[in-house]
């Protein structure tokens, strides 16, 4: 089956304890991203990798590092998180092609206090 | 830079009544525009896209909905409604011409009542 698969789903930490959010997908996408989702903010994006060791910024990239050095996996690494970073986070994949439809990873529930 | 402007936050509605989920965007080159749908404690999934040619675009579920550059819209619309539709969707736009940046609307929760 095609997915994109995202652990762990619920996380609950204490500020400055790092932690990595792990996403994998086994469609032979190209195309990965992070986005976090807030109440009345919708989805924005954290980061995006284009291929194997290109990465780049999102719209709301401080506090959060990426890597992409398989294609099939884009970890999303909070080196010190803090409660502000309490959030529904999603990984998504999609193929190389503007239109091509998204696929969403299920979700991921962090809570940081 | 593109936007995506989604005017109503909730939209409480009776089963089998239709729909509209209205859409607005702002972009000064073309683009392509999505509508995903998120139930409960689940991820996106997309109901449909509008990338170019005919301006109805049918989506699954039975929704569709209509293009309009000279109103920079893409509502979406259901002509009745099922209890199963209640879920937060989401209008999304990217350039054409590059960038490689999705971006969404605020949503629109959808709540149908017996």
């Amino acid at each position: 089956e095609a997915q994109v698969t995202q652990n762990p789903r619920y996380l609950i930490t204490v500020t400055g304890k790092k932690l990595t959010v792990t996403c994998s997908q086994n469609m032979n996408h190209e195309y990965m991203s992070w986005y976090r989702q807030d109440p009345g903010l919708g989805l924005r994006q954290i980061y995006y990798s284009m291929n194997v060791e290109v990465t780049d910024k999102g719209d709301v990239p401080e506090g959060y590092k990426v890597s992409r050095k398989e294609k099939r996996n884009f970890p999303l690494i909070l080196e010190s998180p803090s409660p502000n970073q309490t959030s529904l986070y999603f990984c998504a994949s999609r193929p190389t092609g503007l239109g091509n439809t998204i696929y969403f990873g299920e979700g991921s529930w962090l809570t940081v206090v | 830079a593109q936007s995506v402007t989604q005017l109503d936050s909730q939209v409480p509605v009776f089963e089998e009544a239709p729909v509209e989920l209205r859409c607005n965007y702002s972009s000064s080159v073309s683009v392509y525009l999505f509508w995903y749908v998120q139930y409960p404690n689940q991820g996106l999934q997309l109901l449909l896209k509008y990338l170019s040619g005919s301006t109805l675009v049918k989506g699954i579920n039975g929704f569709e909905a209509e293009f309009n550059k000279s109103q920079t819209s893409f509502h979406l619309r259901k002509p009745s409604v099922h209890i199963s539709d209640t879920a937060e969707y989401f209008c999304a736009v990217i350039l054409t011409g590059g960038g490689n940046k999705l971006t969404f609307g605020t949503g629109t929760q959808l709540k149908v009542e017996l």
